[in-house]
C-alpha cells in the first residue's frame, strides 16, 4: 500500500503571498488532518477533513483553509504569508473512527 | 483543554542502556495515548498506541502502559540500539465532537541519541 505523499517537500514565500500544500492520503484511509511543526517543537493541529468537509479545526487564523477531493487528497492553502508561518507542515490519514495516523514527510515553508 | 508534557531532552546513552521518557497528560475525557517516533527528514511514525486505562502498548521492544491514575504514559526500552536515536513524540486523541473532532495533542518531542 501506498503511504502518505506530500508536494512540495520545500519551498520559500514571500511575506504577503499565498501557497498551496498538497496531500495525498494512504489507500484506504478517507480522513486526512493537517499539522504545524515549529522547529523544536511538538505538531500543532490546523484542521481536519472527513467526506469532503472540515469536521475539527485547532487555533489557526482563517487565512489557514483547506479543502479534501473525492479521492481523499488534500490541499492546505495560507494567505497573507507571515514569517511566523514558516515551518514544517505535516499531512496525516486515517481511517474514521480508528486510532492514530500516518503522517507524510512534510513540506518545508520558509517565509522570507 | 488537552495537554501533554514530555520529559525534557535531550537524552543521551550508551548502546544497550535501559531508556525511559516520561509522558504526563491532562485531558477532559478518555484519551487514547500514542508515541510517535520522527527520524531527521522524515515524517511522525507511530510507534504504539493504547486505547483504554492498563492497556500495554509495544513494538519493536519498546512498551509504555496506559495509567489513568498517574495520568502517565512511559516510554520504555530495556536495550537501546543506536538505531533507536530520534525524536520521540508523546500524544492523546480525543474523539470528541464539535471542534476538537479529530484532533491529536503532542508533546514537544524528547531527542535521543544513543552512542556505540
Amino acid at each position: 500500500e501506498t503511504g502518505v505523499t506530500q508536494s512540495p517537500t520545500h519551498l520559500i514565500k514571500t511575506r504577503g503571498q499565498q501557497v498551496t500544500l498538497r496531500c495525498s492520503s494512504q489507500s484506504g484511509h478517507n480522513t486526512v488532518s493537517w499539522y504545524q511543526q515549529a522547529l523544536g517543537q511538538g505538531p500543532q493541529f490546523i484542521f481536519q477533513y472527513y467526506r469532503e468537509e472540515e469536521n475539527g479545526r485547532g487555533n489557526f487564523p482563517p487565512r489557514f483553509s483547506g479543502l479534501q477531493f473525492p479521492n481523499y487528497s488534500s490541499e492546505l492553502n495560507v494567505n497573507a504569508l507571515e514569517l511566523d508561518d514558516s515551518a514544517l507542515y505535516l499531512c496525516a490519514s486515517s481511517s474514521q473512527g480508528s486510532e492514530g495516523y500516518t503522517f507524510g514527510s512534510g513540506t518545508r515553508l520558509t517565509v522570507v | 483543554g488537552n495537554s501533554v508534557t514530555q520529559m525534557e531532552g535531550p537524552v543521551t546513552l550508551s548502546e544497550e542502556a535501559f531508556l525511559t521518557i516520561n509522558c504526563t497528560y491532562t485531558a477532559t475525557g478518555y484519551p487514547s495515548l500514542f508515541w510517535y517516533v520522527q527520524y531527521p527528514g522524515e515524517g511522525l511514525q507511530l510507534l504504539l498506541k493504547a486505547t483504554k486505562a492498563d492497556d500495554k502498548g509495544s513494538n519493536k521492544g519498546f512498551e509504555a502502559t496506559y495509567r489513568k491514575e498517574t495520568t502517565s504514559f512511559h516510554l520504555e526500552k530495556g536495550s537501546v540500539q543506536v538505531s533507536d536515536s530520534a525524536v520521540y513524540f508523546c500524544a492523546l486523541s480525543d474523539q470528541g465532537s464539535g471542534t476538537n473532532a479529530g484532533k491529536s495533542t503532542f508533546g514537544d518531542g524528547t531527542t535521543l541519541t544513543v552512542k556505540p
